[in-house]
């Protein structure tokens, strides 16, 4: 079955510096990933996917994540982090069951950013 | 605005209470998912259904009870409700077949049991 594991519930960042954050699959099958973000009081909301092709993959305000085969990696970052950046990220598979294609979450990283 | 509305957005029920969650989309999605945000703890999935039948239930209590009448309309029914099940309930929905496809969310219930 596929799965995330996010390493980091938070991190803490300079307004300025650069965003990581971690996230890991397994997967016997090439994954199809997900990088998602959640204002506080708010639903998530996509920031960007990888299906095929291109490992680098850009996302909406100014986040990328590269896709990493040989390290099962599909960390985020961000060269210059804002304050409305502050959120909740949370990286995702998609899982088959049943037939259906379900996504499945990791445990979310809490960022924090400080002026 | 993502295409995928809940109503209401905030509720407080009492414990002997039955009240509804309503979540509703337009997006043309097949599949429609139930899931449940508690502070410091994973996102759980509560609830999926496909085609409007249901494929999963993650082991919920019978306290709630989902409804999935067509494909753009997803209930949560509740009653007897603990103090624990105070959280935000999350709706999203997605295509079921398209492995590459992404969850859209809606707002969220804030849902406060006293």
């Amino acid at each position: 079955a596929q799965s995330v594991t996010q390493l980091g519930s938070h991190v803490s960042v300079s307004e300025g510096a650069l965003v990581l954050l971690r996230c890991n699959y397994s997967s016997s099958v090439p994954p199809y990933l997900f990088w998602y973000v959640q204002y506080p009081n708010q639903g998530l909301q996509l920031l960007l996917k990888y299906t095929t092709g291109a490992t680098l993959v850009k996302g909406i305000n100014g986040f990328e994540a590269e896709f990493k085969k040989s390290e099962t990696s599909f960390h985020l970052t961000k060269p210059s982090a804002h304050m409305s950046d502050a959120a909740e990220y949370f990286c995702a598979v998609t899982q088959t069951r049943g037939g259906s294609y379900i996504p499945t979450f990791g445990r979310g990283t809490s960022l924090i950013v400080h002026p | 605005e993502t295409g995928v509305t809940q109503t209401p957005r905030h509720l407080v029920m009492g414990m002997t209470n039955k009240k509804s969650l309503k979540c509703e989309q337009h997006l043309g999605h097949n599949a429609m998912y139930w899931y449940k945000q508690s502070a410091k703890k994973p996102l759980e999935l509560m609830f999926v259904y496909s085609l409007e039948e249901r494929v999963e239930n993650n082991s919920v209590p019978s306290r709630f009870s989902p409804e999935c009448p067509n494909s753009s309309h997803l209930f949560l029914h509740l009653h007897t409700l603990q103090p624990e099940d105070s959280a935000l309930y999350l709706c999203a929905s997605s295509l079921s077949q398209g492995v590459n496809t992404e969850a859209f969310f809606g707002q969220g219930t804030r849902l406060t049991v006293v």
